[in-house]
């Protein structure tokens, strides 16, 4: 499977624990992108990351969220101390290098908190 | 005011219907416009992609795109019960910060046999 891939689909954990989400991208693709959409709204921007930098975490809460993309590996996106209201489906995308190319999207991972 | 306007229906048509999706927006620097399907419980899937303003066709998908009014449209020719799902559109505009997309809150479609 050659698309973007996220893990775990589903994520359930209790106030106050952590969450990890992983983001795996489409082959060849060097971009990444998290986005969250919460139930009756769209999706909203979250980060964008190139291998190993943060090139723009405007939509970004200001704490207990973070992001990156080792040199090795997925992206991960991190929520520390997790509340009720980050229940959501969190949103991954990737794009070639080129910076014109479209972002195709996983099938995202449903953050539950208990 | 949101910077992206789309109505959320949901828009229910008889099968072999044509279907008309919108979305306004206020913001001029967007450049590139998509639409994306998103089946229930699935992630986005890009249908169309385009620059600047004028039409795209794709099968049975066109986009429009009229940077004057600021206004995109997709439509949908002999609509199939397997096209029921939301219908999101989104944009962004150029390179360097203008990577992140802005997307509306989609339509919701269901094509009825």
């Amino acid at each position: 499977n050659a698309g973007v891939m996220q893990n775990p689909r589903h994520l359930v954990r209790r106030r106050g624990q952590e969450a990890r989400l992983r983001c795996s991208p489409m082959k060849g693709h060097s971009h990444v992108y998290w986005y969250r959409q919460l139930p009756e709204e769209g999706l909203k921007f979250m980060v964008y990351l190139q291998k190993e930098n943060i090139i723009d975490e405007s939509g970004m809460p200001k704490e207990r969220f973070s992001a990156e993309f080792p040199k090795e590996g997925p992206s991960i996106l991190r929520i520390q101390q997790v509340v009720r209201g980050d229940s959501a489906a969190y949103f991954c995308a990737s794009s070639s290098e080129t910076s014109n190319q479209p972002q195709h999207f996983g099938d995202g991972t449903r953050l539950s908190i208990l | 005011q949101k910077e992206v306007e789309q109505d959320p229906g949901p828009l229910s048509v008889p099968e072999g219907a044509i279907v008309s999706l919108n979305c306004t927006y206020s913001n001029s620097a967007f450049q590139y416009f998509m639409w994306y399907r998103q089946y229930s419980r699935k992630g986005p899937e890009l249908l169309m992609y385009t620059y600047s303003s004028g039409n795209k066709e794709d099968g049975r998908f066109t986009a429009q795109v009229d940077k004057s009014s600021k206004y995109i449209s997709l439509f949908i020719r002999d609509s199939q019960p397997s096209d029921s799902a939301t219908y999101l559109c989104a944009m962004r505009g150029l390179t360097g910060g203008g990577n992140k997309l802005t997307f509306g809150t989609g339509t919701q479609l269901k094509v009825e046999l």
